[in-house]
């Protein structure tokens, strides 16, 4: 079965402190792992995906990395407007996604 | 494209009562998939369909819920009857795969996109 989980549950920064949110996976052929921004009252916002160990892909102040094991996210000097909600999601056979619980991050001006 | 629209925004009900649920996938998407959100157990996927045809019923949580997709641009979820329980957000998404070529691999992809949700209260 796969399992995705991320950390921490909730995340606390100031305006420009740079921090990054972590995504461990256990998944059977791994097609693609998603990254997706939510904020209250809305549905999950596509940011990225990535496919294979190694792979990067930037945005604005984020980052995402992939290896074997995990993604990290990486925030290089937050805003208080990239306060939300990350959520991981993973993509084996199929089209299904698996979700993790995310990371509520806060960014304090 | 208007992206993935669905109706009603909010509905509030007793329980007892059947609530049905409506999504508009994005024009040229052919798959459709049906998810709930709880605090609890986060965002779990109920039930998607593949040019139409439902693939995985596997997360609907028993026979009070049942979805259709009569046509490309149109599905349903339907609960009856309708418990406190069942009180969340549905989200419908929809994704279209398509093919690339990337570091000499070709990959597909199934990017999801999701729509505002329906906050479903059941008192």
């Amino acid at each position: 079965e796969d399992q995705v989980t991320q950390s921490p549950e909730a995340l606390r920064l100031q305006e420009g402190e740079s921090s990054s949110l972590n995504c461990s996976y256990t998944v059977s052929g791994l097609r693609g792992l998603f990254w997706y921004r939510q904020d209250p009252g809305k549905g999950p916002e596509f940011l990225f995906t990535l496919y294979s160990a190694g792979e990067e892909k930037e945005k604005e102040r984020l980052k995402a990395t992939l290896t074997k094991k995990e993604s990290f996210l990486h925030i290089t000097a937050p805003k208080p407007e990239d306060s939300a909600t990350y959520l991981c999601a993973v993509q084996a056979a199929g089209s299904r996604l698996t979700f993790g619980e995310g990371t509520q991050l806060t960014v304090n001006p | 494209d208007a992206g993935v629209i669905q109706s009603p925004r909010h509905e509030v009900t007793e329980m007892g009562q059947e609530v049905t649920l409506r999504c508009k996938p994005i024009s040229g998407h052919n798959s459709l998939f049906w998810y709930r959100q709880t605090m609890m157990r986060g965002l779990e996927l109920l039930i998607y369909f593949n040019n139409n045809v439902p693939i995985d019923d596997s997360g609907m949580p028993e026979d009070r819920f049942s979805a259709k997709m009569p046509n490309a641009s149109f599905s349903t979820l339907k609960i009856q009857p309708s418990e406190p329980r069942d009180s969340a957000v549905y989200f419908c998404a929809s994704s279209s795969r398509t093919q690339f070529r990337t570091s000499g691999k070709l990959r597909g992809t199934d990017t999801q996109y999701f729509g505002p949700g329906t906050r479903l209260t059941v008192l």
